[in-house]
């Protein structure tokens, strides 16, 4: 298994720009979720979905939107980017809510706005 | 989800136990002790999680206090490798595990 995969590593976006961060696993789990997390600070919760279909806001939604057509795909979409979205993008991905099924996290992308 | 408190930063010797403390005084009676543990700049992964038993895994052992407010999470043997962030969670059992806060995290340096 790959696990969970996150596209692109690195990208240095303009201000005003959008663009799509891709995030796929291959464990068929249920439970996906977007943290951003800014230097030297915990993760916030952006989004998550429950399956496919099903989306919810987190703690930092605004700026965000997400989709859920399947079950292993999981894209967060930033329309006109801000200064203020520059952070490391963490996609993670869990089989249950039940304790013991926990949470496998992505490589992360590190976004710049400049 | 209860709050929790850790220290900023600890340093250990290589080849010592690296003991983390976390305190949740507020944590309920339904609520699980998670750590998580995050080597620079990659995604964090799970160590070891308990309610009110110590726990232990190949990973770490989890010692959790008779009252519940506090535990702390060895390492046995911390090697270089283990110098990371570690994160301390609390959680309702029946709680999307998306939903849990991730403070700032106890910066572990293991020093040889």
């Amino acid at each position: 298994n790959a696990g969970v995969t996150q596209t692109p590593k690195f990208r240095i976006l303009k201000i005003g720009q959008s663009m799509t961060l891709q995030c796929t696993q291959d464990m068929n789990h249920n439970y996906m979720y977007w943290y951003r997390q800014d230097p030297g600070m915990g993760l916030k919760l952006i989004y998550y979905s429950v399956g496919a279909g099903i989306t919810d806001k987190g703690e930092v939604p605004n700026g965000y939107n997400v989709s859920r057509s399947t079950t292993e795909d999981f894209p967060l979409r930033l329309e006109l980017a801000a200064p203020s979205q520059t952070s490391v993008y963490f996609c993670a991905s869990s089989y249950s809510m039940r304790p013991g099924y926990e949470q496998y996290f992505g490589p992360g992308t590190r976004l710049t706005v400049t | 989800d209860a709050k929790t408190t850790q220290p900023t930063s600890m340093d250990c010797a290589e080849g010592r136990a690296a003991n983390l403390p976390c305190n949740h005084s507020t944590i309920s009676g339904n609520e699980y002790v998670y750590w998580y543990r995050q080597i620079h700049s990659q995604g964090p992964q799970y160590i070891i999680h308990g309610l009110k038993n110590n726990e232990t895994n190949e990973m770490a052992s989890l010692i959790i206090t008779e009252d519940r407010k506090s535990s702390t999470l060895i390492l046995p043997h911390a090697t270089l490798r283990d110098t990371a962030v570690y994160y301390c969670i609390v959680r309702p059992m029946n709680t999307n595990a998306g939903k849990s806060t991730f403070g700032d995290g106890t910066t572990l340096t293991v020093k040889p």
